[in-house]
């Protein structure tokens, strides 16, 4: 069945620093979703990617999905507090017994230090 | 204002004992699913549907049951709750998309139901 692999579970940074976090999908996806999870919440839609090659920007947040469309990545550039709580990627299925079907890789707890 | 509500948000119930967490959503989403988060393990899906009377299990169904008999309510049945169902489970709902067809299938979340079996 259709698994999302993210890399890596934990990432604890200065803050100022950058980050990235990276999926990866057994199949090919129709699209890739991004979610932020804040301490105590649900997580909550960030962005989705629809094309091969897609980039898109949300201030110092950058997405990027493959041109396979199996991977995509999320790159913060100089951390803030603010960036605290895990970031989970999410495929859409494409088609056959996976079409439609949303899987959620594991998620990257992102920690900044002030 | 569109959500997706669950209930209760805690619930502690002995083992064995029947227990349904409920999930509406108000936005006629063709998508729901179920999740359970537990540390380190992500969001696992337990089981999901694509419309009513469609059901289909996820990646950790044993000990779980759905059933979508209307659109907007998508309940989550514990037969017979044991201690490794203890978690925080989410419901989401979302748009399905068309193929070929560019639309936002953004997942809406409820707010959680943190379930502890004793």
């Amino acid at each position: 069945g259709q698994q999302v692999m993210q890399i890596p579970q934990y990432q604890h940074v200065q803050e100022g620093e950058d980050f990235t976090t990276y999926c990866n999908s057994s199949t090919t996806l129709s699209n890739i979703q991004w979610y932020k999870q804040r301490p105590g919440g649900h997580p909550v839609f960030l962005i989705q990617l629809v094309k091969s090659g897609e980039v898109k920007k949300q201030k110092r947040l950058t997405f990027q999905f493959g041109e396979a469309k199996k991977n995509s990545s999320l790159h913060i550039t100089a951390t803030q507090t603010t960036d605290v709580g895990t970031y989970f990627c999410a495929g859409r299925g494409a088609g056959g017994t996976s079409y439609g079907k949303l899987t959620f890789g594991q998620g990257t707890i992102l920690t900044v230090h002030p | 204002e569109a959500q997706v509500t669950q209930n209760p948000r805690y619930l502690i119930t002995v083992t064995g004992k029947k227990l349904t967490v409920t999930c509406s959503q108000n936005m006629n989403h063709e998508y729901m699913s179920w999740y359970r988060q537990d540390p380190g393990l992500g969001l696992r899906q337990i089981y999901y549907s694509m419309n009513v009377e469609v059901t289909d299990k996820g990646d950790v169904p044993e000990g779980y049951k759905v059933s979508r008999k209307e659109k907007r309510n998508f309940p989550l049945i514990l037969e017979s709750p044991s201690p490794n169902q203890t978690s925080l489970y989410f419901c989401a709902s979302s748009y399905l998309g068309r193929q070929g067809k560019t639309m936002n299938t953004e997942a809406f979340f409820g707010q959680g139901t943190r379930l502890t079996v004793v």
